[in-house]
């Protein structure tokens, strides 16, 4: 079946260095991404989003990169703070019922 | 100011019994979600209303059952619980569900716990 999944399962990187979060999809079809942080105790934070007539949009700190022809999206922090550590998803969706496929959360380590 | 707010919290409770968790909006958005997180972090979507309308229903049990009464409000019932059924459950809203695709905005989760 369709599956959006990620390289790595835990990112440690210093504070103050920049970050990148890897995520793979498999469905041709997809046509919206999406970044989630989620911290300990709370729910999914929307960080960025991207439609697939694009391939990079910046946000505050935060970049996403698109390239459809392999399939791969990537979230890149800037300059790492302690406060982005938590757990990140990638997710897409495809049609018109925006149901959204979560791939497995990557977990950011921020050493001081 | 929530966003997006569950209740309760956590609910702890015993394998057989019936038990309902409340999900209310004040973003104005018109689509809500109820995801299931496993003990791994893995979200999966179960449901999603539309206007009052189901729009999305995953293989979910039959004892699972999704009401919205309105717009802002998507409860989850759910009975005679399961081991199985323990996970943290999310409530979730966005704007122009079925039409468009646009950020998902979450609360901060039901944890429930089957003794």
């Amino acid at each position: 079946g369709e599956s959006v999944g990620l390289h790595l399962p835990t990112l440690s990187v210093q504070e103050g260095d920049n970050s990148i979060i890897n995520c793979a999809y498999s469905n041709s079809a997809s046509d919206y991404f999406i970044w989630y942080k989620q911290e300990s105790g709370k729910g999914p934070q929307f960080i960025i989003d991207i439609r697939s007539n694009m391939d990079k949009r910046q946000g505050q700190r935060v970049t996403v990169l698109l390239n459809k022809t392999v399939k791969h999206l990537s979230l890149q922090i800037a300059a790492t703070q302690p406060g982005d550590s938590a757990v990140y998803f990638c997710a897409e969706s495809s049609g018109a019922n925006s149901k959204l496929t979560f791939g497995k959360g990557i977990t950011l380590s921020v050493r001081p | 100011d929530t966003a997006v707010s569950q209740t309760p919290k956590y609910l702890v409770t015993q394998m057989g019994n019936d038990k309902s968790i409340k999900c209310e909006q004040n973003l104005g958005h018109d689509t809500m979600y109820w995801y299931k997180q496993d003990s791994k972090k893995f979200l999966k979507i179960m449901f999603s209303y539309n206007n009052k309308e189901l729009i999305i229903n995953e293989t979910v049990p039959n004892r699972f059952s999704p009401k919205s009464p309105d717009k802002a409000h998507l409860n989850l019932h759910i009975n005679s619980l399961e081991l199985g059924d323990s996970a943290v459950y999310f409530c979730a809203s966005s704007q122009g569900g079925g039409r468009s695709n646009q950020p998902q905005h979450f609360g901060d989760g039901t944890r429930l716990s089957i003794l």
